[in-house]
């Protein structure tokens, strides 16, 4: 099964942005690069997901290597909310996703 | 978490009894999935259903049986409950209308699990 590998952790300053790399070198030509985030004591919540091009949502960006072998999730100003676990997941075609243990993100005032 | 219920919120068993988490959606999706999370680790799936009427293992599916009641309920059962299984519980959807497309999935809540 495809896996990512990520800094165990990151830390920011508020209103600065965020750069949270991302390895999948087994990824497979049908594999999505999902993001996800989860806050203490709640569920996972979706923050974008991509195949090949970049990708923009109102949450973050997704920077998409051109072998696919690597992504880089971008916050683009972090708040104090955005402190979280963020999750690098390749997605099959059954939608099955395959945690790893994440980025904690810490963000300082 | 909105359109996805679990209950109960927490629960605590003895070893061997017996329990069903349920979980409800209204989002109308195909794909249903039940994850587990043990403390400071990621998510591992247990069981999933692409659709209603199917069901298939994930990755950790030992100890589990699952029931896809109907569209909107995806039931996990525990038989006969063991200490390894003290863990978050995570019910999650996903529109899964067309294969490959790559939508997100949407989780609960959670529930936690204590077996003593």
């Amino acid at each position: 099964d495809a896996k990512t590998t990520q800094p165990n952790s990151m830390e920011s300053n508020e209103e600065e942005p965020v750069h949270l790399p991302c390895n999948h070198s087994t990824i497979s030509g049908t594999d999505y690069i999902h993001w996800y985030r989860q806050l203490p004591s709640q569920g996972p919540e979706y923050v974008i997901h991509g195949l090949t091009s970049n990708v923009n949502n109102r949450m973050a960006s997704l920077a998409i290597a051109e072998d696919r072998k690597s992504s880089t999730l971008i916050l683009h100003r972090a708040t104090l909310r955005d402190a979280a676990v963020y999750y690098c997941i390749l997605a099959d075609s059954w939608g099955k996703l395959q945690f790893g243990a994440g980025t904690q993100v810490v963000v300082t005032p | 978490n909105a359109g996805v219920t679990q209950t109960p919120k927490f629960q605590v068993l003895k070893t061997g009894q017996s329990m069903t988490l349920q979980c409800a959606q209204d989002m109308n999706h195909n794909s249903m999935y039940w994850y587990r999370q043990d403390p400071g680790m990621g998510l591992r799936l247990i069981y999933y259903s692409a659709s209603e009427g199917t069901t298939d293992k994930g990755e950790v599916p030992n100890g589990y049986n699952v029931s896809r009641l109907n569209k909107r309920e995806f039931s996990l059962r525990l038989e006969s409950a063991a200490p390894s299984q003290t863990s978050v519980y995570f019910c999650a959807i996903r529109d899964g209308y067309l294969m490959g497309t790559g939508d997100e999935q949407y989780f609960g809540p959670g529930t936690r699990l204590t077996v003593t």
